[in-house]
């Protein structure tokens, strides 16, 4: 069975850095691009960033650019987000999503940016 | 920039009558060389991540019921649920992965009428 687990999530405050994980399994890893996508509370999906399978290639939405860091380690079938300078626009739910027509989704972990 | 623009942000429908939503993209999502549209359709219910139920516009994925079809080329999608149960109550979202910036539609909110 195919599982993404997130974790990472919590409250931190504005100016603040957090890195998010998702641990995959069930999958050849090492064969998907992988991303990062958000939900703010009450409001629709956001594309944050991309992987290639090599880690060759890394793609970001413009806000987020210069302050996350997308990465993978195919070893450890894990990809990360290195968030940094967080804002409360960041405040969501982040979920590590599978492929390029994202055909896999984890349940996601829960981003707080509050003083 | 690709902005992916859904019609209507709401829908009620009764139960066992086709519901429609509409996505429309800035620019074309069609890739010449292999004829394929970069576009996507995702269902998502209350407290759950979104599930992929349609990708290059008209295919299907693996498990999702032939009530669910896609149409639409370029720049104009449609997603049709031929006749509508319980438990397709939820929002859908459009996606476009023609660019590496990926882009979803605002969603469109469905409910029993």
């Amino acid at each position: 069975e195919m599982q993404l687990v997130e974790s990472g999530g919590g409250l931190v405050h504005p100016g603040g850095s957090l890195r998010l994980s998702c641990v995959a399994s069930g999958f050849t890893f090492s064969n998907s691009w992988m991303n990062w996508v958000r939900q703010a509370p009450g409001k629709g999906l956001e594309w944050v960033a991309s992987v290639k399978e090599d880690g060759s290639e890394k793609n970001y939405m413009d806000s987020v650019k210069g302050r996350f860091t997308i990465s993978r380690d195919n070893g450890e079938n894990s990809l990360y987000l290195h968030m940094n300078t967080l804002t409360d626009e960041d405040t969501a739910i982040y979920y590590c999503a599978r492929g390029v027509a994202l055909d896999y989704w984890g349940q996601g972990t829960l981003v707080t940016v509050s003083s | 920039d690709f902005v992916m623009t859904q019609s209507p942000d709401s829908l009620a429908v009764s139960l066992g009558e086709r519901a429609t939503i509409n996505c429309k993209s800035s620019q074309s999502v069609l890739y010449s060389s292999n004829n394929k549209n970069y576009l996507a359709w995702y269902q998502q219910k209350p407290g759950q991540p979104p599930k992929l139920l349609i990708y290059w516009a008209s295919t299907r994925e693996s498990g999702v019921p032939e009530r669910f079809s896609g149409s639409g080329s370029e720049t104009d999608f449609t997603l049709t649920i031929s006749s509508l149960q319980a438990e397709d109550v939820a929002v859908y979202y459009c996606q476009q992965y023609y660019t590496s910036l990926y882009t979803f539609g605002q969603g469109t909110k469905l409910e029993i009428k």
